[in-house]
């Protein structure tokens, strides 16, 4: 059964701690993006990837690092720069120009 | 400078009735248009698209309408139900778009009452 798969659902980060959350997807597409959504807000584009190992900055990507080393694997580091980390976090996945198939999120929070 | 944006940031709405949710854009190069459905804590799943050589799409209770002239689309669900409670992104894209990008909207927050 073809998908996209986050994880850990849930995510709790110290203050100066590097994170990383995982992004697998077996749909076969080319084309991989990392948005972030804030309480009552709408979802901002972190990074994307269009292709295996390259990778663009979104309108947010400040204190976030991404890599795509596989097709099917697009993880993305929350560094200790990024000073507001707490939010809910999603993965999505494109093959054609007209839509996402998005993963389940996950939802960091700083203690 | 947002492209996309819906104005609305919540509706309630009596179950049975009709819910209306809107969106405007700015690109005149978005030429494709989606609407997804988001529950707490889970991704946004797709619901319903348009594409600009249409003014209507109707799937089951959920039909999108486009108006090129005006930049506007909405969705309408008739009739709500209390499961359709979520937050509702629209979404944009132009055809000549690197990367498939989607621009999304703010979202509105549907409240369906029983």
């Amino acid at each position: 059964d073809g998908g996209i798969t986050q994880s850990p659902k849930y995510l709790f980060r110290k203050e100066g701690q590097n994170v990383t959350l995982s992004c697998e997807q077996n749909l076969n597409h080319d084309a991989m993006y990392w948005y972030r959504q804030d309480p009552g807000q709408g979802l901002r584009l972190i990074y994307y990837s269009q292709i295996v190992n390259d990778f663009q900055k979104g309108d947010i990507a400040e204190g976030y690092s991404v890599s795509r080393e596989k097709k099917e694997s697009f993880p993305l580091t929350v560094t200790s720069a990024q000073k507001n980390p707490t939010a809910f976090y999603l993965c999505a996945s494109s093959r054609t120009p007209w839509g996402y198939t998005f993963g389940s999120g996950t939802r960091l929070t700083v203690v | 400078d947002q492209q996309v944006k819906q104005n609305s940031p919540s509706l309630s709405v009596q179950e049975g009735r009709i819910s209306i949710l809107n969106c405007d854009y700015t690109n005149s190069m978005f030429d494709y248009f989606l609407w997804y459905k988001k529950y707490p804590a889970e991704g946004p799943t797709f619901l319903i698209s348009i594409s600009s050589i249409k003014d209507k799409n109707e799937d089951g209770r959920f039909t999108v309408f486009l108006n090129k002239s005006a930049k506007h689309l909405s969705l309408h669900i008739v009739p709500s139900q209390p499961g359709d409670s979520a937050v509702y992104f629209c979404a944009a894209s132009a055809r000549d778009n690197a990367g498939n990008m989607l621009t999304f909207g703010g979202g509105t927050r549907l409240m369906v009452k029983p």
